[in-house]
């Protein structure tokens, strides 16, 4: 079975565009939740999907938000990048919504100039 | 204070030691997620549970719910096991994480 894919990779913007990140996750993985880790805060809850709904949300701007689709492949978007939003975003999928047992993508690390 | 701490935050020992992660947090919570952080960021899930103890190799993982610690014991480390370990907690359906801890085993 195939593991959790994000792409791209590595990714670097000017401030003040915006960005998308995708996430495909395990087949038959309905959950997917979404990570920021920064050398400064360690790593941050951003937002869960389940079922093409946002079920939960951390402490993040508004400039943060995403999607997910039928298929359940979600993708995240950053809105006016700031210099602090330099970080290793991951995503995780999992069987069933609520933090439970998770399966992480090899993240996408985006640098911010 | 942060609602999860770990302890050490940087641990170095020899091949073959037993190793001991600490984890305490302060809030109430359903269950708490043990993690693997290799360099190059990817995250591997060891364990989730929620009371009493796994066991899963050479790794152990042990909850007191009451007392509100957990801990990661490693059995006769190797040099393969070095990485940061993050403990994570989850309260309202969400993760929160600990700081990490940078473990490196020698040869």
């Amino acid at each position: 079975k195939a593991g959790v894919t994000q792409t791209p990779r590595y990714l670097i913007k000017t401030r003040g565009q915006q960005v998308t990140l995708s996430c495909s996750p395990i087949s038959g993985h309905r959950s997917v939740s979404w990570y920021q880790q920064t050398p400064g805060q360690g790593l941050q809850f951003l937002f869960e999907y389940f079922s093409e709904t946002q079920r939960n949300k951390g402490n993040f701007p508004g400039r943060f938000s995403g999607r997910q689709f039928s298929n359940s492949r979600s993708e995240m978007n950053v809105s006016t990048l700031e210099l602090g939003d330099s970080a290793l975003y991951l995503c995780a999928s999992s069987l069933v919504r609520g933090a439970s047992e998770q399966y992480f993508g090899p993240g996408t690390r985006l640098t911010v100039t | 204070k942060n609602e999860v701490e770990q302890s050490p935050q940087n641990l170095t020992a020899q091949e073959g030691e037993f190793i001991t992660i600490n984890c305490s947090y302060s809030v109430g919570i359903s269950a708490l997620h043990w993690l693997q952080q290799h360099p190059g960021g990817g995250i591997v899930s060891l364990f989730m549970l929620s009371s009493g103890k796994k066991k899963h190799g050479r790794l152990i993982a042990t909850i007191n719910i009451q007392e509100k610690h957990s801990s990661l014991h490693i059995t006769a480390s190797h040099p393969r096991d070095s990485a940061v370990y993050i403990c994570a907690v989850v309260g309202n359906e969400k993760l929160t994480f600990g700081t990490g801890t940078r473990l490196t085993i020698i040869p």
